[in-house]
């Protein structure tokens, strides 16, 4: 089974500065999909960056982007200029299984980013 | 084009009922899975359905159960509740060919 490990329970930036959230998996797989979304106070999950593993360019959504380093397994984001409203509940996230399209996610447990103002 | 919609919001419940969550998926979306959020376990897979029918199903027991409409819309069940359901339960949609999933806002279930 897929596995996904986020080692950083929370995290702390100031606002405007520049931070990187770490997400490893485990697949077998040569060709899949990681995701990146966001859960605020709301509850409601935000996707914030997909990547496509056999895509050799990191994928970038504004001041979003991945580090995808597929031979170490390892799919970081990093949030440039940090605005308050980054504030979130940060989730990695890989195919439950692969062929369908569409089976569900696996997701790590999750960062709990803080932005100091 | 809206977004994934769950109903209802919020819902209290006592030990033994049962309940039934609605979710409506974007348009065109026929994939609809279901997840629960705990802060003990985190976000687990329930389960997923295409074109009204099962796909795949999480680690949960029976007690568990979903259905699809034709139209995509989707219900899950929770007969005989338990404590330890109460949860975030969120509706997620997917076009179904990218993996993908959008979410909706979720349903807060307490059980006393």
């Amino acid at each position: 089974a897929q596995t996904v490990t986020q080692s950083q329970p929370e995290m702390s930036v100031q606002e405007a500065e520049t931070v990187t959230l770490s997400c490893t998996y485990d697949t077998s797989e040569s060709d899949y999909y990681l995701f990146w979304y966001k859960q605020p106070p709301s509850r409601q999950m935000i996707l914030v960056i997909r990547q496509e593993a056999y895509k050799q360019q990191n994928a970038t959504e504004n001041r979003f982007s991945v580090n995808f380093q597929k031979a170490a397994k390892s799919f970081s984001l990093k949030i440039s200029d940090s605005q308050l409203g980054d504030a979130a509940m940060y989730f990695c996230a890989y195919p439950r299984a692969l062929g369908g399209g569409a089976d569900g996610l696996t997701f790590g447990k999750g960062t709990h980013l803080i932005i100091q103002p | 084009k809206a977004g994934v919609t769950q109903t209802p919001r919020y819902l209290i419940k006592t030990r033994g009922q049962q309940v039934t969550l609605s979710c409506s998926p974007i348009s065109g979306h026929r994939s609809v899975s279901w997840y629960q959020q705990t802060p003990g376990q985190g976000l687990q897979f329930l389960f997923e359905y295409f074109s009204e029918t099962q796909r795949n199903k999480g680690n949960f027991p029976g007690r568990f159960s979903g259905r699809q409409f034709s139209n995509s819309r989707s219900e899950m069940n929770v007969s005989t509740l338990e404590l330890g359901d109460s949860a975030l339960y969120l509706c997620a949609s997917s076009p179904g060919d990218d993996y993908t999933q959008y979410f909706g806002p979720g349903t807060r279930l307490t059980v006393l």
